[in-house]
């Protein structure tokens, strides 16, 4: 199994909606990461999770909040989001600090 | 500071043209180094990767070689399909930094 799992793969929401992002391996990958994808740029790194601790935060705002609850779940809790955090949220794991293999992404638009 | 540098697109080819999309790269050490593709819609598919100096890394018809002397990672193809349409990041390791990805359209 060489797959990242995110789900959903869509999803609207209100400013004042809570949402959440799930993100599933089962490669026995140590390091999980959030990045961010907007319409035609590469994607920035937002958190990284190494052996279920959070080890970088790329200065990423309070109302994008990150949860390792085990080694093969990565949640991004979404809450009070602005028309401007629409994008390409991507989820990724690796072997320590090896090849990156991502999910396919959820698509995220915010009203 | 590490960084990626890639040629910007869009690349428009005929169908069966030889690829090239450059890649150079800085970073303190000895990164290893990626090549991923997006296909519209989806997320990124690593296609290849190289670790070390002089390594070639190749898959589904595409190269790249790791050059340290003139720290490149060029990636070439000898003939592409409509189906590689797809935009390609050149990416190095640690903090797995991307270039700001070449987009390549095929014209059959």
């Amino acid at each position: 199994d060489t797959e990242v799992t995110q789900t959903p793969k869509h999803l609207v929401m209100g400013m004042t909606n809570k949402k959440s992002l799930k993100c599933e391996q089962h490669m026995g990958h140590r390091a999980m990461y959030w990045y961010k994808q907007k319409a035609k740029k590469p994607p920035e790194l937002m958190f990284v999770y190494s052996y279920e601790k959070l080890s970088i935060n790329e200065s990423v705002p309070s109302r994008f909040s990150p949860e390792c609850p085990n080694s093969s779940l990565l949640n991004l809790h979404l809450h009070a989001l602005q028309p401007e955090d629409s994008a390409l949220y991507l989820c990724a794991s690796s072997q320590d600090w090896g090849a990156v293999f991502f999910g396919s992404g959820t698509q995220l638009s915010v009203l | 500071g590490d960084s990626v540098t890639q040629m910007e697109g869009p690349v428009t080819l005929s169908e069966e043209a030889f690829l090239t999309i450059n890649c150079t790269y800085t970073a303190t050490g000895y990164p290893s180094l990626f090549w991923y593709v997006q296909y519209p819609g989806e997320g990124l598919q690593l296609l290849l990767k190289a670790t070390k100096a002089d390594d070639k890394g190749s898959n589904k018809g595409f190269e790249a070689t790791y050059r340290k002397e003139t720290t490149s990672f060029h990636l070439e193809k000898g003939s592409v399909q409509v189906s590689d349409s797809a935009v390609y990041f050149c990416a190095l390791i640690l903090k797995i930094i991307f270039g700001k990805g070449t987009r390549l359209h095929i014209l059959p």
